[in-house]
């Protein structure tokens, strides 16, 4: 399994600042995948950071809102921008396993709490 | 498309007593299975997946779960409980294809462990 790092694990923040959340992978990876996890909630996908090339977003999350950077196998940022207490959530990176299994592992989460 | 319905967010047993969590699942592809646990404050572990191989799946910590096709179920196991596993578990499916790598998560059961 790949051993996944997040930075910050936590962040306090205030309305209408941005914040970049970390994710180093230990070896290459092809598949970086971001989750957010608010209170209580389970989690959903926000975006697939594709190396190389732009990030494909699901459903209600935007570009503009959620940036991503994937410059190579072993690292990948989003940021969250403009934000507001709705915003407040734990957010995880994912990276892809053995494709034969399709098995994810998570970093450990970065929590963010916007005031 | 497809999605995960986890029955009851809340299980709680005594310790030594069986666990059973529920997961159903839908897919429109034959899909891939898994169950995640997660500590209070810390990230998600995988337990266990299913990908097609065979439909009774051992984990790790004792658990196990049975892919049932005719049910469209995935319900997580463990014949004894023990006082560490109280933590919220998540049961997950993604597809194959142009679904690879997607996680769709259920709702979550929080199992509480009586002594």
């Amino acid at each position: 399994s790949a051993v996944i790092s997040q930075k910050p694990s936590r962040d306090i923040c205030q309305r209408g600042t941005s914040l970049t959340i970390q994710c180093q992978v230990d070896s290459q990876v092809t598949m970086m995948f971001w989750y957010r996890q608010q209170p209580g909630q389970s989690l959903t996908l926000i975006a697939t950071a594709n190396q190389g090339s732009e990030a494909t977003y699901e459903s209600g999350f935007v570009i503009d809102k959620f940036p991503i950077s994937r410059p190579n196998l072993t690292f990948s940022t989003l940021t969250v921008s403009n934000m507001s207490p709705e915003d407040s959530s734990i957010y995880l990176c994912s990276v892809g396993g053995r494709i034969a299994s399709n098995e994810q592992f998570f970093g450990p989460g970065t929590r963010l709490t916007v005031l | 498309a497809q999605s995960v319905t986890q029955l009851g967010s809340h299980v709680s047993v005594s310790e030594g007593a069986l666990v059973l969590l529920r997961c159903n699942y839908s897919s429109s592809v034959p899909p891939y299975l898994f169950w995640y646990v997660q500590y209070p404050n810390q990230g998600l572990q995988l337990l266990l997946k299913y990908t097609s191989a065979a439909t009774l799946v051992k984990g790790i910590n004792g658990f196990e779960a049975e892919f049932k096709k005719s049910e469209t179920s995935f319900h997580l196991t463990k014949p004894s409980a023990h006082m560490s596993d109280a933590a919220e578990y998540f049961c997950a499916v993604s597809g194959r294809g142009t679904s690879y790598g997607k996680l769709t998560f259920g709702q979550g059961t929080i199992l509480t462990v009586h002594p």
